[in-house]
């Protein structure tokens, strides 16, 4: 397997538009969390979905963002306007289940100017 | 609410050198706890896995211990190498409803050839 992949790399975006984060997660895997990394608040739970429905979305910094996860292969985070205070790497992670090891993508460095 | 600590934040040795990084936590009802390590501008590693039902894991030359009743986590380097030099996080996993993940601030190592 690939492990999990984040699309894309790297953004770069002007304040106010959208931006549409991609995760793919490691077949089989039935938990898949979105994560955000400052310098300032460290690794920050954003959202955590199991078999594709959202369990906790308590750290959703706002209505500005929003997660989904159409299937068990694939979810998006999506920002609305963005701001440059998101700016920040922004990871994705799967897990078989509650008590095994999460496996994290290599994160999307976003940009907002 | 979950708060976790690390310390040091910051650590450097000479290369051959044993050493311990510390985890802390406040909320003992954990489901699990994880050691990951991150270099720059990648995403994180996973090294080790604890249950909260086990007082220690071994990988190498890892060696992560747990003491879920006083709430911390040890993980000890025996022989350590430059490549270890990175960060290293711990996460920890609630045992409530929504099992939620909480990482540690970090402890960036240094290892110093």
């Amino acid at each position: 397997d690939a492990g999990v992949i984040q699309s894309p790399r790297h953004e770069v975006t002007e304040m106010g538009q959208e931006v549409t984060l991609r995760c793919k997660p490691i077949s089989g895997h039935n938990s898949l969390f979105w994560y955000r990394q400052t310098m300032m608040r460290g690794l920050e739970l954003l959202i955590y979905f199991n078999n594709n429905v959202p369990i906790d979305d308590s750290g959703m910094p706002e209505d500005r963002f929003s997660a989904k996860m159409p299937n068990a292969s694939f979810s998006t985070l999506k920002i609305q306007p963005s701001e440059p205070r998101d700016s920040a790497v922004y990871f994705c992670a799967s897990s078989l289940v509650a008590n095994t090891e999460a496996f994290f993508g290599q994160g999307t460095r976003l940009t907002v100017v | 609410k979950q708060e976790v600590t690390q310390i040091p934040a910051a650590l450097s040795v000479p290369e051959g050198e044993n050493l311990v990084l510390n985890c802390s936590f406040t909320d003992s009802a954990i489901y699990n706890l994880q050691w990951f390590r991150q270099d720059p501008g990648k995403g994180l590693t996973s090294l080790l896995l604890i249950q909260s039902s086990q007082r220690e894991q071994t990988s190498g030359r890892l060696n992560a211990s747990l003491d879920k009743s006083s709430g911390r986590s040890t993980l000890y380097i025996a022989a350590s190498q430059p490549g270890d030099s990175a960060t290293y996080l711990c996460a920890v996993r609630g045992s409530g409803g929504y099992q939620k993940v909480t990482f540690g601030t970090g402890t960036k190592l240094q290892v110093i050839p």
